[in-house]
């Protein structure tokens, strides 16, 4: 149990176009979902908290009008990268809170590698 | 600013052998102390997590110990194998705005060698 899943897996894309990327919960119902960045060889970064039929919440230094971020249902989030740089080349990872699950009590999908030419 | 620390950054680790892994937290709000392993080219899954009553957790070949005084935690693979080549990212988390959000360490790859 407690799959989530992220599509696609890879994608490349031309700079200056639009990006989405797909996360869901394939088994559970999930209010809380979580969008982190990682680069090469590094932490993930987490980038915002996506809230089941709210606003997502940014961390500093995150571009909103950049990453849109869309909670339409209890099973999915999707990330947007829109105007696509090269600079937002990254894996972007997202994960998903179980719902009573206690302290810490997410589940992360595979990622997603993006790259901008 | 960086609120946990992990070391070493990387570690090579003989099959058979022990490979440990330590971290330290600055924020004494942390309530809950997740342990994840991502291989190449997937997302971190979780592994072992502890909470700060504590002391030490053990699940099969993975245990934690926790220092709540010295805010400090480490994570040891008994008999480690080739397969539990991955890096290791330790974690701490405390409630924000009703949910867990989490801080993860900077990771350690850990390579086991035949």
């Amino acid at each position: 149990g407690a799959v989530v899943s992220q599509h696609p897996s890879r994608v490349i894309c031309k700079s200056g176009t639009s990006v989405k990327i797909e996360c869901r919960s394939l088994d559970f119902q999930a209010t809380t979902m979580f969008w982190y960045r990682q680069f090469p060889k590094k932490s993930l970064m987490l980038m915002a908290t996506s809230n089941e039929g709210s606003k997502a919440t940014y961390e500093q230094g995150v571009e909103k009008d950049k990453f849109l971020i869309n909670h339409a249902s209890l099973t999915l989030s999707t990330l947007t990268v829109t105007s696509a740089h090269p600079e937002d080349s990254s894996f972007y990872i997202c994960s998903a809170l179980l719902a009573g699950g206690g302290s810490g009590e997410q589940f992360f999908g595979p990622g997603t590698r993006l790259t901008v030419l | 600013q960086q609120q946990v620390k992990q070391s070493p950054q990387s570690l090579i680790v003989q099959k058979g052998g022990i490979s440990i892994i330590n971290c330290a937290y600055e924020n004494t709000a942390f309530d809950y102390f997740p342990w994840y392993q991502q291989f190449p080219g997937k997302g971190p899954a979780l592994l072992i997590a502890i909470r700060p009553d504590v002391s030490e957790k053990k699940e099969g070949r993975f245990t934690i110990s926790f220092n709540k005084s010295a805010k400090q935690f480490s994570l040891h693979i008994m008999d480690s194998q080739p397969g539990d080549s991955a890096t290791y990212f330790c974690a701490a988390t405390l409630n924000s705005g009703g949910y867990q959000k989490v801080t993860f360490g900077t990771g350690t790859k850990l390579q086991v060698i035949p």
